[in-house]
């Protein structure tokens, strides 16, 4: 079975601070696929990155980046300068090849940056 | 490019109703997957449907059905609804069926059952 834990319920930080989002995840398959999405409060989830197992590359997209570390079973989020439009629920997400499209997701972070 | 959109946008239901829900995909995607999001649940799948065939399912009761039409539009229908069925529905559209594509998801139905 695949399982997405997001220990960190709730996060508040002052605006410009960096921040970290951690996820961890559970599957015994060889091929699988995380994500993170923001959903703001209008509801929508957005989508932000996907990654393969296969691929442990670090990647950064303006001030975000992600951190993906088989060994340890992470796939951590970091917001650098947060922003009070960085406010939101994220949620990380695992899928496995032999599921197609199903999303396993974490319970979700809040963050709350405030100005 | 139109990203998913969903109708209705909100709809209140009384017990017992059923209920159809429609997600429209991003044009040249095949699949739609279906996911219900409640405040102690979480998101949770509920099926995923590849040129017009449910290839995956959730766990949830039979009430909760869907259908995929040839041209990748796909509706849910909840029947017999229960207090419990108040909840977000999202969907989301993929270009493929093995994960390795991003999903994006629609802005959701707010289904609310009294």
């Amino acid at each position: 079975a695949q399982k997405v834990t997001q220990a960190q319920t709730e996060i508040s930080v002052v605006e410009k601070e960096d921040v970290t989002l951690d996820c961890v995840y559970e599957t015994r398959d060889t091929t699988y696929y995380l994500f993170w999405y923001k959903q703001p409060p209008s509801g929508e989830l957005v989508f932000l990155i996907r990654r393969n197992s296969f691929d442990e590359q670090n990647e950064i997209s303006g001030r975000y980046s992600w951190n993906f570390q088989k060994s340890t079973s992470s796939f951590n989020f970091t917001i650098t300068a947060s922003q009070v439009v960085d406010s939101a629920v994220y949620f990380c997400a695992l899928s496995v090849k032999e599921y197609g499209n199903k999303l396993v997701f974490g319970a979700g972070t809040i963050l709350r940056v405030k100005s | 490019k139109a990203g998913v959109t969903q109708t209705p946008r909100y709809l209140i239901k009384t017990r017992g109703q059923q209920v159809t829900l429609s997600c429209s995909p991003i044009s040249g995607h095949r699949s739609v997957s279906w996911y219900q999001q409640t405040p102690g649940q979480g998101l949770q799948f509920l099926f995923e449907y590849f040129s017009e065939t449910q290839r995956n399912k959730g766990n949830f009761p039979g009430r909760f059905s869907g259908r995929q039409f040839s041209n990748s539009r796909s509706e849910m229908n909840v029947s017999t609804l229960e207090l419990g069925d108040s909840a977000l529905y999202l969907c989301a559209s993929s270009l493929g069926l093995q994960g390795d594509y991003e999903q994006y998801f629609g802005p959701g139905t707010r289904l609310t059952v009294t």
